[in-house]
């Protein structure tokens, strides 16, 4: 099958520890993204990558970090200075960057909550 | 600046009548409008796009959507709802020539409510 996979589905963290989500896909898509979603706010977007080695910030960056060595993985590690973590994480990927009509493909997503 | 509107939390239509989910968005130059679907704990799910051409635009499971530029507006729709179809519904706009980045501004999402 192809597609997008995440891991873990849930995610425990205590205050001050950094924490990585991962995101995988085998779409062969050159362009990935990280959100996070909170009730009632729909879609943020955290970092995006159009392609190998290279990544930028989103909306709201601050306390996150991201790498992309591999064009099928996309890591994102949440940070002690993310001050409330506490959320829905979705991974999406699409074929070509961003000024195209191409839809995003979402991942099942990692809820994180901070303990 | 780009924004997308969803302006109904929550949308409730009894099963087998006509649902309308709306939107309305703002972007400098042409959009290219997406609409999509969460089911709890789930990832998003594409369900349509508008690109250019025809203003009515089929998509997955039955679903349909129409551009109306004077209005600035892309409707969800679908002539008759199945309780199935219960979920949480997103909107999203992306400018054509590339404002914000390029990148997908979504709508906070509207909660679709189908009864039997």
């Amino acid at each position: 099958d192809g597609g997008i996979t995440q891991s873990p589905k849930y995610l425990f963290r205590k205050e001050g520890q950094n924490v990585t989500l991962s995101c995988e896909q085998n779409l062969n898509h050159d362009a990935m993204y990280w959100y996070r979603q909170d009730p009632g706010q729909g879609l943020r977007l955290i970092y995006y990558s159009q392609i190998v080695n290279d990544f930028q910030k989103g909306d709201i960056a601050e306390g996150y970090s991201v790498s992309r060595e591999k064009k099928e993985s996309f890591p994102l590690t949440v940070t002690s200075a993310q001050k409330n973590p506490t959320a829905f994480y979705l991974c999406a990927s699409s074929r070509t960057g961003t000024t195209s009509h191409n839809e995003q493909f979402f991942g099942p997503g990692t809820r994180l909550t901070v303990l | 600046a780009q924004s997308v509107a969803q302006p109904e939390d929550q949308v409730n239509v009894a099963e087998g009548n006509p649902l309308t989910v709306k939107c309305t968005y703002s972007v400098s130059g042409n959009p290219y409008l997406f609409w999509y679907v969460q089911y709890p704990n789930r990832g998003l799910q594409f369900l349509l796009k508008y690109i250019t051409g025809d203003n009515l635009v089929k998509g997955s499971y039955g679903f349909e959507a129409e551009f109306n530029k004077s209005q600035t507006s892309f409707h969800l729709k679908k002539p008759s709802a199945l309780v199935s179809d219960s979920a949480l519904y997103f909107c999203a706009v992306r400018d054509k020539y590339g404002g914000s980045q390029g990148n997908l501004i979504f709508g906070k999402g509207t909660k679709l409510s189908v009864k039997p």
